[in-house]
């Protein structure tokens, strides 16, 4: 049971360069969440999915996309990259809403 | 003003010392409280949840006071693998089931 699972750990991109950012859970969790973590700010939502089919907005969702492919599957994509989107990703899932399992993290550095 | 504000600390206590954490939260939707665990580099756990009566769960006992929008996170016997970030979260209800909002995180360091 690998939980949530993140990939890349690590990128670096240069401003203007797109990516997408992929998550995976196989714990059957109907709800699927996309934070940025940055110095002082705490975790911030950009995307969540509540259950497959279904996207919404959260907080910071301006630069960024996602894709609900399935239930497992939760992707957040990056059109065109900005030096303010260096940050720390995280991918979470949930059963019941509150009790968020969190991937490893995506470390991404835009130049 | 920040949803749930957290003293971000660091708060620097030896072994078996006894250290209280406070969170303040705006929003009086906010119907769900929990604080989490973050180590250093790594992703957040659940730590605990937070009820109005207060709850304990060993060395650690959380409690929640609605009328002045207030959370505390007590940890007793502090260890050395207590050091970490803890952060409180509160949750709405309704159409905003299972969004959190994080507190910005406080930073425990336990010496020996």
């Amino acid at each position: 049971n690998a939980g949530v699972t993140q990939t890349p750990k690590f990128q670096v991109l240069k401003t203007g360069q797109s990516m997408t950012l992929q998550c995976a859970q196989d714990m059957n969790h109907n709800s699927m969440y996309w934070y940025r973590q940055d110095p002082g700010m705490g975790l911030r939502l950009i995307y969540y999915s509540a259950s497959e089919g279904t996207t919404d907005k959260g907080e910071v969702p301006n630069g960024y996309n996602v894709s609900r492919l399935n239930k497992r599957e939760f992707s957040l994509r990056l059109e065109s990259a900005a030096p303010s989107q260096t940050s720390v990703y995280f991918c979470a899932s949930t059963l019941n809403g509150y009790e968020q399992y969190f991937g490893p993290g995506t470390r991404l550095t835009v130049t | 003003r920040k949803e749930v504000e957290q003293d971000p600390g660091p708060f620097n206590v030896p072994e078996g010392a006894t250290v209280a954490f406070n969170c303040t939260y705006s929003n009086s939707a906010s119907q769900s409280f929990f604080w989490y665990r973050q180590d250093c580099r790594k992703e957040p756990k659940l730590l605990m949840s937070v009820y109005s009566s207060g709850n304990e769960d060993g060395r650690f006992t959380a409690q929640l006071n609605r009328a002045s929008q207030y959370i505390s996170l007590l940890i007793r016997d502090s260890k050395l693998s207590d050091s970490a970030t803890y952060l409180c979260v509160g949750a709405a209800g309704g159409t905003s089931y299972g969004k959190l909002t994080f507190g910005q995180g406080t930073i425990l360091t336990v010496h020996p």
